[in-house]
């Protein structure tokens, strides 16, 4: 079955600190892979995309893993700001050539930035 | 600016009542996808369209219905079928090939 599957579902943290969101999947065959930022009561916004042959990638403060042989990927936060209080939805997408409709959708990690 | 615009934010249905939800792009995309999101769960596909008249449902159809008149517009209407129809409902537009979607600020329904 094609799953996705994000830890922790929630978390805490304080302004300043580092954190590390996980995504593991079951999804095949494999196309690339999506985290997205989403604000409450906004829709999700893309921070990055990584193909099978990605191991890392950067967005400012935001920094993507993904290990194709374990099916596993993680987001880092690298010194959090409150505006980084959002849920981080991890999106993997199936090789179908070209369609459409093969998002597998994490539930998300809703993370909460505290002062 | 370029962007999908959702509306209304807010959309309260009484029972037995259709309601449209209206979802307009101005960033030349040729597909459009219409998501439920509940709390505690990822997104689901309602439908979706890769070009003007022609649409596909998705994993949970039943009780929706959509229309793509323009390439600009994809709305969704819920109709008095869906049973539960209390939720956040996202838009979606994509560019071709693997660019990412990039969403709307979604419609609530909630029922009176």
């Amino acid at each position: 079955k094609n799953q996705v599957e994000q830890s922790p579902q929630s978390l805490i943290i304080l302004e300043g600190k580092n954190c590390t969101l996980q995504c593991n999947y079951t999804v095949s065959p494999f196309s690339n892979l999506r985290w997205y930022k989403q604000d409450t009561g906004r829709g999700p916004v893309s921070l990055t995309i990584m193909t099978f042959s990605e191991n890392t990638k950067s967005n400012g403060r935001y920094t993507a893993t993904l290990d194709a042989d374990t099916k596993q990927s993680s987001l880092h936060i690298t010194a959090s700001q409150l505006s980084d209080s959002a849920s981080y939805i991890c999106v993997v997408i199936r090789n179908y050539g070209g369609s459409q409709g093969n998002l597998i959708f994490g539930k998300g990690t809703k993370l909460s930035v505290k002062p | 600016d370029g962007g999908i615009t959702q509306s209304p934010k807010y959309l309260f249905r009484k029972e037995g009542q259709n309601v449209t939800l209206s979802c307009e792009q101005n960033l030349n995309h040729d597909a459009m996808y219409w998501y439920r999101q509940d709390p505690g769960q990822g997104l689901r596909l309602i439908y979706y369209s890769q070009i003007v008249n022609d649409f596909q449902k998705g994993d949970i159809a039943e009780g929706y219905s959509v229309s793509r008149e323009k390439k600009e517009s994809f709305p969704l209407t819920v109709t008095s079928a869906q049973k539960n129809p209390t939720a956040f409902y996202l838009c979606a537009s994509k560019p071709g090939g693997w660019q990412p979607q990039h969403f709307g600020d979604g419609t609530r329904l909630s029922i009176l």
